[in-house]
């Protein structure tokens, strides 16, 4: 099993809908979470961190399951320019070495 | 302009033959570190620094080699590359400690090895 796991999708989803998506990790130690956004091609860049309590950022809710082992990330009123692979990323504070999922697709259709 | 720079972006090469790719940034964050990434595998840590002369092997680092002689540059040597070894690099820096440890990536370099 792997220790970060998503669907990979891709999801296909019409503009303006909401889209969600979870991963699941298998460390119950881990304690930092966040949600990378990375486009074809191109390096992946931070899109949130995941509280305990769970956070928004504009049409962006991340929310953490620490009972069910999994965190999520909910988009809202999705856009065209959403479309692109969202990473997984988990940290067992104890070390600095991040676990990545393989991340799940997202396309956006007009 | 903070940023993460590598070089070269893409390079094809032939086994056996000793590359380094350069990896530089100016944040004058401690921490860097290697990844590669390959199709339905995502992100692995080659190699990390915490900082100068601090090195420490990730999840996968048979094959590769790193050093850290200043706290800017952190490259990644290949002495005999092999074709597993065509992969997706990403180098990335972080300031540790900060909780929230947002990595900076570079914009990769993909490199073919036949």
């Amino acid at each position: 099993r792997k220790e970060v796991e998503q669907d990979p999708g891709p999801f296909n989803v019409p503009e303006g809908a909401t889209v969600a998506f979870n991963c699941t990790y298998s460390n119950s130690a881990s304690q930092s979470f966040f949600w990378y956004r990375q486009d074809c091609r191109k390096e992946p860049k931070l899109l949130m961190s995941v509280y305990s309590s769970g956070n928004e950022d504009g049409r962006f809710t991340a929310q953490l399951n620490r009972a069910s082992q999994y965190i999520s990330l909910l988009i809202r009123d999705s856009k065209l320019s959403d479309s692109a692979t969202y990473l997984c990323v988990v940290k067992v504070d104890s070390n600095y070495q991040l676990i990545w999922g393989a991340g799940t697709k997202l396309i956006i259709k007009p | 302009e903070a940023q993460v720079t590598q070089n070269p972006r893409y390079l094809i090469t032939v086994t056996g033959k000793k590359l380094t790719v350069t990896c530089s940034q100016n944040m004058n964050h401690e921490y860097m570190s290697w990844y590669r990434q390959d199709p339905g595998l995502g992100l692995r840590q080659i190699y990390y620094s915490m900082n100068v002369e601090v090195t420490d092997k990730g999840d996968v680092p048979e094959g590769y080699k790193v050093s850290r002689k200043e706290k800017r540059n952190f490259p990644l040597i290949l002495e005999s590359p092999s074709p597993n070894q065509t992969s997706l690099y990403f180098c990335a820096s972080s300031l540790p400690g900060t909780g929230r440890n947002e990595q900076y990536f570079g914009p990769g370099t993909r490199l073919t090895v036949t």
